[in-house]
């Protein structure tokens, strides 16, 4: 049974386009994070929290915004979706030690 | 800053060849160390880990030593499978529990 769960799998949108890409976990973790994933680049931490109603900036913030709402939920907000922003998005999951982190399975985004 | 390099892109192998996979990190702190596996279609996985000198890692036959006079961790299998073929990313652990990734490195295992 899956412990990070992310929808959508799939998401086309254009530019200038909302989008939220949503994260769950059942792993009773504190801590979350929002990575993009771009070859050539590796996977790129874009915000992070060590709890409900918590938000740390990462690496590549610019252009995104993120909410956690509880323990289990993750949402990373795009209110104005650009090309540059076409990517294989992954959500994970970690221990206050954040020595193992916890990947979902991705959300491919494309913008149009 | 933190960073982390892995030199090879694409390592080409055949059944039972000897793995070697090269990662360098920069010397600030004194960071834990990480590789992590990704199989097609699926999201990274911890692999293991190593957080002081001469500590050694090990995982599913691979295996890693930290070395700080050298800055590395390299990744080593003794004899690879057309099952471990993946990409493979080399990390280290920063202040606020922030991962930093390396480039990735693609092994590809023939049969």
């Amino acid at each position: 049974e899956a412990a990070v769960t992310q929808s959508p799998r799939n998401k086309v949108t254009v530019t200038g386009g909302n989008v939220t890409l949503s994260c769950r976990q059942t792993n009773s973790h504190n801590y979350m994070y929002w990575y993009r994933q771009d070859t050539g680049h590796g996977l790129r931490l874009i915000h992070y929290s060590y709890g409900a109603g918590n938000l740390q900036i990462g690496d590549v913030p610019d252009g995104y915004k993120a909410t956690r709402t509880t323990q289990e939920d993750f949402f990373l907000l795009l209110e104005l979706a650009s090309p540059s922003q076409t990517s294989l998005y992954f959500c994970a999951s970690s221990d206050p030690l954040g020595y193992e982190q916890y990947f979902g399975p991705g959300t491919r985004l494309t913008v149009l | 800053g933190d960073s982390v390099t892995q030199t090879e892109g694409q390592v080409a192998l055949s059944e039972e060849d000897f793995l070697t996979i090269h990662c360098n990190y920069s010397a600030s702190g004194y960071p834990a160390l990480f590789w992590y596996v990704q199989y097609p279609g699926e999201g990274p996985q911890f692999l293991f880990r190593a957080s002081r000198d001469k500590e050694k890692g090990s995982s599913r036959g691979f295996e890693a030593t930290y070395d700080k006079g050298t800055t590395s961790f390299h990744l080593r299998k003794a004899s690879v499978q057309e099952s471990d073929s993946a990409v493979y990313y080399c990390a280290r652990i920063n202040m606020g529990y922030k991962l930093t990734f390396g480039t990735g490195t693609s092994l590809l295992v023939d049969p």
